[in-house]
């Protein structure tokens, strides 16, 4: 079954501190993985998308890495802001027929306080 | 630009009452997704649809049914809410199906409670 795992659940820091998150996935075959923030009552919004052949790709404060090889990718943010509190979702697509479909992690709750 | 639009944000029901949501966008994507989030879960896909008037089940398809008569609406129906059914619905829309590198633009949400 395909899953994906994020740790931390929730995490507290400091405004202007950098933080980094976790996921790991076990979806096969790959296709792509994303990233969304998604704010309290919100959807969620994109941050950055990377398939197999790119291993990092940012997005202003926010960087991606993505190592297909342990099947493990990271969010780094760096000086965090209010605005940063949120929940972060690691999102990952297999690349099946066209009744496939994402494979959301459960995300971790970021909360900055000043 | 609207982007995606879900109505109503917030419903409470009665156990076995029926019920619609919906879901428009404007950004003329071929594909369609309604999901539920639960506390402590990842977004679950309930049913899309690839195309004007196809559908398909994903995951937890079971207690709804779905419409897709026109491109910009994606219509989700509930035949006889139950408890089990209180979750936040969100509607999604991508220029192509997920298997591709297709950016997903989500709604934001309609939050049902069935009582």
């Amino acid at each position: 079954k395909n899953q994906v795992e994020q740790s931390p659940q929730s995490l507290i820091i400091l405004e202007g501190k950098n933080c980094t998150l976790q996921c790991n996935y076990t979806v096969s075959p790959f296709s792509n993985l994303r990233w969304y923030k998604q704010d309290t009552g919100r959807g969620p919004v994109s941050l950055t998308i990377m398939t197999f052949s790119e291993n990092t790709k940012s997005n202003g404060r926010y960087t991606a890495t993505l190592d297909a090889d342990t099947k493990q990718s990271s969010l780094h943010t760096t000086a965090s802001q209010l605005s940063d509190s949120a929940s972060y979702i690691c999102v990952v697509s297999a690349g099946l027929n066209a009744g496939n479909m994402l494979t959301f992690g459960g995300g971790t709750r970021l909360m900055v306080k000043p | 630009n609207a982007g995606v639009t879900q109505t109503p944000k917030f419903q409470v029901l009665k156990t076995g009452q029926s019920m619609t949501l919906q879901c428009a966008q404007d950004m003329n994507h071929n594909s369609m997704y309604w999901y539920r989030q639960d506390p402590g879960m990842g977004l679950r896909l309930i049913y899309y649809s690839a195309s004007e008037g196809t559908t398909d089940k994903g995951e937890v398809p079971d207690g709804y049914n779905v419409s897709r008569l026109k491109k910009q609406n994606f219509l989700l129906g509930l035949e006889s809410a139950a408890p089990s059914q209180t979750s936040v619905y969100f509607c999604a829309s991508s220029p192509l199906l997920n298997t591709r590198v297709s950016e997903a633009f989500f709604g934001q949400g309609t939050r049902l409670t069935v009582v």
